[in-house]
């Protein structure tokens, strides 16, 4: 079963308006959180590390104040798109991996659509 | 920078023959290499890992082979069935990070 639930699968929504998406760890705890995004026939790109309790850390050439990163707990990290615009339109993805283990475990993606 | 490259984007390989999947990476410290098997619309399911200190692991149909002073490793599926069709992707890692290859797109044809 899922180990890693992202939240929502799906989202279309108007130019300038703010997504949040959801990243549960479901049966373990997670101190740190990946967001990826992937586009079409691309590999999935890192986007930033999220630590509980602490402040994300970005992948060169990602905006910070674009993609909006927190982990409150140790099992949920959200990602905020921020005034989403059609170019931010991707699939993205979060994972998870337990405190000093492999592998990572990955939620099923939300795909956004900026119309 | 593409640390780790799946050179074929895509193999078609008939069932019940052998699927070899390939993957070179550039960067020495990783040390723990993955691979992940993707279906449209949802996230990458681990399939089978192998750490530096080994050449070989093998999980049922599925081995994966490492060669370090090549920087390269490699998945084989044999026999090959067409619900082994979708993207793999193969990932390197270090304690800090892990890094993706493009995806390489198997069909399995019956």
């Amino acid at each position: 079963g899922a180990v890693v639930s992202q939240h929502p699968s799906r989202v279309i929504c108007k130019s300038g308006t703010s997504v949040k998406i959801e990243c549960r760890s479901l049966d373990f705890q997670a101190t740190t959180m990946f967001w990826y995004r992937q586009f079409p026939k691309q590999s999935l790109m890192l986007m930033a590390t999220s630590n509980e309790g602490s402040k994300a850390t970005y992948e060169q050439g990602v905006e910070k104040d674009k993609f909006l990163i927190n982990h409150a707990s140790l099992t949920l990290s959200t990602l905020t798109v921020t005034s989403a615009h059609p170019e931010d339109s991707s699939f993205y993805i979060c994972s998870a991996r337990a405190p000093g283990q492999q592998p990572q475990h990955f939620g099923d993606g939300t795909r956004l659509s900026i119309l | 920078d593409q640390q780790v490259k799946q050179n074929s984007p895509s193999l078609s390989v008939q069932e019940g023959r052998i699927s070899i999947l390939n993957c070179d990476y550039t960067n020495s410290m990783f040390d723990y290499f993955l691979w992940y098997k993707k279906y449209p619309a949802e996230g990458p399911t681990f399939l089978i890992s192998i750490s530096s200190i080994k050449d070989k692991n093998e999980d049922g149909r599925f081995t994966v082979f490492l060669n370090k002073s090549a920087k390269h490793l490699s998945l084989h599926i044999v026999p090959s069935q067409p619900g082994d069709s979708a993207v793999y992707f193969c990932a390197a890692s270090d304690d800090n990070d892990m890094r993706f290859g493009a995806g390489t797109r198997l069909t399995v044809k019956p």
